[in-house]
């Protein structure tokens, strides 16, 4: 079966500090993956995705960045934390349309457990 | 999107009552809708799915209900227990390949005991 792992769970960083979040996914390969930020009590605000090794689509425009080093692992990260980056990190993952060998539907994306960040 | 801003909207269920939690989605093309349920703390986790030939389709306690004319997504709870307390969020794919679902702005189901 397929799992997906991120770390830490929980961050408290202060404000100007460096960043980096890991997702890696086990059980699938050439999966797409996702990084996601819901703020307390709001929606989920699509960060990043990537369909394939080196390969990032941007939706916010943000001090954030995201790489994908290797098929199964996508990295968040960020140069110098702002207080407005707090939040809860969500990483997704979902396989590519036409993917076989797996149940359910290709569309279907699958969250991670998350990542609180606290910056003071 | 300018929904991820807003502050959840609630609905609160007598434990044991009927639970419909509802969304509207935006794009006629989508083909594929999902409900998630996200409790305190953790991430969104798979309810049930639905494609876009279908108007209906049953789950454990839980039924999806598609209309396609008017855009409309509903999500039925039968019986509601105090574990069904949670964050609920519609998300649909608008039919293209390998691109991100679209999330609704979720619905905060609150089950009074």
């Amino acid at each position: 079966s397929q799992t997906i792992h991120q770390w830490p769970a929980t961050l408290v960083q202060p404000v100007g500090s460096p960043l980096s979040l890991e997702c890696t996914v086990e059980g699938t390969s050439n999966p797409n993956l996702y990084w996601y930020r819901q703020a307390a009590g709001r929606g989920l605000q699509l960060l990043f995705y990537s369909v394939g090794i080196g390969q990032i689509s941007s939706e916010v425009p943000q001090n954030l960045s995201a790489s994908r080093p290797q098929d199964r692992q996508f990295i968040l990260s960020s140069k110098k934390l702002l207080l407005s980056d707090s939040g809860f990190y969500l990483c997704a993952w979902s396989r590519k349309q036409g993917a076989q060998g797996l149940a359910g539907s290709w569309e279907t994306q699958y969250f991670g457990p998350g990542t609180r960040l606290l910056v003071l | 999107g300018e929904s991820v801003g807003l502050h959840l909207p609630t609905l609160s269920v007598q434990e044991g009552d009927n639970s419909i939690i509802n969304c509207a989605y935006s794009n006629s093309a989508s083909d594929y809708f999902i409900w998630y349920k996200q409790e305190s703390g953790k991430g969104p986790q798979f309810i049930i799915d639905i494609r876009s030939n279908m108007d209906k389709r049953q789950g454990q306690r839980v039924t999806v209900l598609l209309n396609k004319t008017v855009k409309h997504l509903s999500l039925q709870i039968a019986a509601t227990q105090p574990g069904d307390s949670a964050v609920y969020f519609c998300a649909e794919n608008m039919g293209a390949g390998n691109t991100p679902l679209v999330f609704g702005k979720g619905t905060r189901l609150s089950v009074i005991a």
